[in-house]
């Protein structure tokens, strides 16, 4: 079956860069696009970008272009997410999301990123 | 990209019906019907209950259905139980690619 098993929780400094992984298995990596989105505390869903995992092709949301960056290891059967100049606001849970039936349909388990001084 | 508007809050007793409005614009809801739904309870990943605009995965419940009329895509949960009781939030795709996500809904069965 499906599954998307991300990296864990992680505790950064205002500033810094944090990077989030995302092991797929049980279907083949390079078939389907990958997105990722974030949940601050008590507040929304909120789409940051999407990676064609067969030919690398990446597209981002406004909010947060220049700032992120989605990657893959087809090798690896994993999809990245690096996210740069954090700030307090970046505090989240970050997931990554597997499209099927044109949707956003599978979902890892979340990764929360603190962001504190 | 502004998100899609949903009310903050619903309720309903055991065995009743509500919906769910999500309201966007004509570049997304109104354009396309790449409509989604999810369900999420609290501390766990989201989980998709409707796409394009009306149709069920396979495994969830005939109880939740959907539908679009304008711009604006309703979700109904029929036969309300305990258990439905959680965070809905629709996403939309919007022209070039992206996709955006309502405000989300509290569901509180009574």
């Amino acid at each position: 079956q499906v599954q998307l098993v991300q990296s864990g929780a992680e505790v950064k400094k205002p500033g810094a860069s944090v990077k989030v992984s995302c092991k797929a298995s049980g279907y083949t990596f390079t078939t389907y696009v990958m997105h990722w989105v974030r949940q601050a505390p008590g507040q929304r869903l909120e789409w940051m970008g999407w990676i064609n995992t067969g030919n690398g092709n990446t597209k981002y949301s406004q909010k947060f272009q220049g700032r992120v960056t989605i990657t893959r290891d087809t090798s690896a059967s994993t999809a990245y997410m690096e996210l740069n100049s954090l700030r307090s606001e970046d505090t989240a849970v970050y997931y990554c999301a597997r499209v099927e039936m044109s949707t956003i349909s599978y979902w890892g388990q979340g990764t929360l990123v603190t962001v504190s001084s | 990209q502004s998100a899609l508007t949903q009310p903050a809050s619903v309720s309903g007793s055991p065995g009743q019906s509500i919906t769910i409005s999500c309201t966007g614009t004509s570049s997304d809801v109104g354009s396309y019907n790449l409509v989604s739904w999810y369900q999420q309870h609290p501390g766990k990943a989201p989980k998709l209950m409707i796409y394009e605009v009306s149709k069920r995965p396979y495994g969830v419940s005939n109880r939740f259905s959907g539908s679009k009329s304008g711009n604006t895509a309703s979700l109904t949960v029929s036969g309300l139980q305990a258990e439905d009781e959680a965070d809905y939030y629709c996403c939309s795709y919007v022209s070039s690619s992206t996709w955006v996500f309502g405000g989300g809904t509290k569901l509180t069965v009574l």
